[in-house]
């Protein structure tokens, strides 16, 4: 159980243009899905927190106009890279937040390596 | 100070040692605490979830320290498939957000 899927796993676009990552979670229901970047050799620095039906959150520094989320269903969600550049070439991933036996665990898709170039 | 700070490493072991790492955090309130394994390139694994009466799966023993703010993870006689970079995750008392530490790396060797 709690399997999350991410699509695309690569991509590579030109910079200026749009790039929609999905995040689902296969086989159960998630109120709250996260959404992470990574920076080689780095810890995941969490960006947005996405909540079915409502706007996301996002984190300090993060620019809600260049990285749209969109929770439109228990089971997933989106997040679109506007006006790529090099500079947002990275891993993301993200989470989808289940009650387990010791509080809030999250299970993560396998993520996405955006290269722009 | 960071939220959750953990020794870098990499800590480089012969199979079939004993290896342990630390990982302290800052908000006292925090409430669950997580060990994640990452592989190259890969998304975070959910270890397992450390409770307050230490627990054990198999070679991985996992304690918190709630008076002195820290989590550990013990692993017995290391594999070479063990060889990851280990996350010590809190749940802090706001919401259902995790903070994650920044990694310990361990290498496995023959």
């Amino acid at each position: 159980g709690a399997v999350v899927s991410q699509h695309p796993s690569r991509v590579i676009c030109k910079s200026g243009t749009s790039v929609k990552i999905e995040c689902r979670s296969l086989d159960f229901q998630a109120t709250t899905m996260f959404w992470y970047r990574q920076f080689p050799k780095k810890s995941l620095m969490l960006m947005a927190t996405s909540n079915e039906g409502s706007k996301a959150t996002y984190e300090q520094g993060v620019e809600k106009d260049k990285f749209l989320i969109n929770h439109a269903s228990l089971t997933l969600s989106t997040l679109t890279v506007t006006s790529a550049h090099p500079e947002d070439s990275s891993f993301y991933i993200c989470s989808a937040s289940s009650i387990g036996t010791s509080g809030y665990e999250q299970y993560f898709g396998p993520g996405t390596r955006l290269t722009v170039t | 100070r960071k939220e959750v700070e953990q020794d870098p490493g990499p800590f480089n072991v012969p199979e079939g040692a004993t290896v342990a790492f630390n990982c302290t955090y800052s908000n006292s309130a925090s409430q669950s605490f997580f060990w994640y394994r990452q592989d190259c390139r890969k998304e975070p694994k959910l270890l397992m979830s450390v409770y307050s009466s230490g627990n054990e799966d198999g070679r991985f023993t996992a304690q918190l320290n709630r008076a002195s703010q820290y989590i550990s993870l013990l692993i017995r006689d290391s594999k070479l498939s063990d060889s990851a970079t280990y996350l010590c995750v809190v749940n802090p008392e706001y919401g259902n957000k995790l903070v994650f530490g920044a990694g310990t790396i361990l290498r496995v060797k023959s």
